[in-house]
This record gives C-alpha cells, sequence and structure tokens, in this order.
C-alpha cells in the first residue's frame, strides 16, 4: 500500500539556519510528489512538486526538494530560513487512484529568533 | 490568495443542528473536494467530484452530504453531528479531471466545533 512518512513531528531552527525537512514514501512504480505549507489558519498551498526529470526541484519562497529513488525519500530543503516560514509542511505522493494524494501527517517548523 | 473561498471561516454547531459549509472557485477547475483535517493526523479526502459528479466517497458517514450544483461551487450539508467531526474542513480544487500529476488548489478552511 501506498504511504507518506514524515519522521518529524516539530522541527526547530534558527532564524538564518538551514532546514532540511525528511519524506520517506511507499510507492511501486515512479511516484508523483508533492510539498505544500500551511501556514497559521490557512488552506495549503503548493510549494514545489517532481514528476519526472531532474531530481533536484526548485520551488517557491527559496525552497528545494530532492528525489532520491535509492532511498524512496522527498526531503526539502532551504539553505537560509525567515520567521515566516514557521509553518506546517505536507508531503503528498500521488496515489494510484486518479484523485487521491497520499499525505504525510505534518512537520511543524518553529523558528527561533 | 489561492482563488478558492471557503465560507464560514469559523462554525460551531450542536450535535442535532444542520449546517452547511459552502465552497467556490472561480479558477475554470472541473474537479473539487472535500478535506477532513485533524489534528496530528494526515489529510483525510472524504469526496471528490469531476464534472460534477461524484466519483470518490472514502467511506465517510451518511451525515456528511456532499453537493455540487456546478463546476464552481460545492457544499457539505452537516447534520447530526459527533464531537469528533470537529476538525478543519478543507476545499480544494483541481485544474484537469484529476490525474496523479494533479496540483491542488486549496481555501482557508472552516473551523468546525461540534459541542
Amino acid at each position: 500500500a501506498q504511504s507518506v512518512t514524515q519522521p518529524d513531528i516539530h522541527i526547530t531552527v534558527s532564524e538564518g539556519a538551514s532546514l532540511e525537512l525528511r519524506c520517506n514514501y511507499s510507492y511501486g512504480a515512479t511516484p508523483y510528489l508533492f510539498w505544500y505549507v500551511q501556514s497559521p489558519g490557512q488552506g495549503l498551498q503548493l510549494l514545489l512538486k517532481y514528476f519526472s526529470g531532474d531530481t533536484l526541484v526548485q520551488g517557491i519562497k527559496g525552497f528545494e526538494a530532492e528525489f532520491k529513488r535509492s532511498q524512496s525519500s522527498f526531503n526539502l530543503r532551504k539553505p537560509s530560513v525567515h520567521w515566516s516560514d514557521a509553518a506546517e509542511y505536507f508531503c503528498a505522493v500521488g496515489a494510484d487512484s486518479n484523485y487521491q494524494l497520499i499525505w504525510g501527517a505534518g512537520t511543524k517548523l518553529i523558528i527561533k529568533p | 490568495e489561492t482563488g478558492v473561498t471557503q465560507t464560514p471561516r469559523h462554525l460551531v454547531m450542536g450535535m442535532t443542528n444542520k449546517k452547511s459549509l459552502k465552497c467556490e472557485q472561480h479558477l475554470g477547475h472541473n474537479a473539487m473536494y472535500w478535506y477532513k483535517q485533524s489534528a496530528k493526523k494526515p489529510l483525510e479526502l472524504m469526496f471528490v467530484y469531476s464534472l460534477e459528479e461524484r466519483v470518490e466517497n472514502n467511506s465517510v458517514p451518511s451525515r456528511f452530504s456532499p453537493e455540487c450544483p456546478n463546476s464552481s461551487h460545492l457544499f457539505l450539508h452537516l447534520h447530526t453531528l459527533q464531537p469528533e467531526d470537529s476538525a478543519l474542513y478543507l476545499c480544494a480544487s483541481s485544474p484537469r479531471d484529476g490525474g496523479q500529476n494533479t496540483e491542488a488548489f486549496f481555501g482557508q478552511g472552516t473551523r468546525l466545533t461540534v459541542v
């Protein structure tokens, strides 16, 4: 069965420090992978997505993610975080069904001043 | 602003009440979704409509009843809910008839509290 695991429920990072949020998936074929961000009181916004091609994907707000098939991972990175990056981040994989995304449980990012 | 608008933003209802959540998009999308987001749990897909027809119903209790009168509007009718139904209900739309690589655009959600 398909699944997405985000091992870290919370991550605390100092402002200006680098960030890596982990995402591991279980899927038999080439996955379609997404990272979404949810700011407090808001809906989800797409940060970036991977379908095929270059395994390093650039997204909005200075984020990038790297698809590593051998590790079944799609980790999200940012070289220097800003206080405005404090939010919850969700990884998702396109499912066998045409309409479903399989979601991770999310990682809450806390920024220390 | 994603172009998907949900109303109301907050709703408190008793277990015997009947209420409706509304979602509206004018992005020209032809698929719309209801999700339930509970604390510390993955997003749960509840319903999917494509071209105004329901195409997914993920074993949702009958106290939740969706309606899609046209491609721009989606409703979730609520009746005799339970306290465990308290959650953030998110509406989303996508520009095609689904597909694994389809990006979803989300509304800001309705925070529902059942008392």
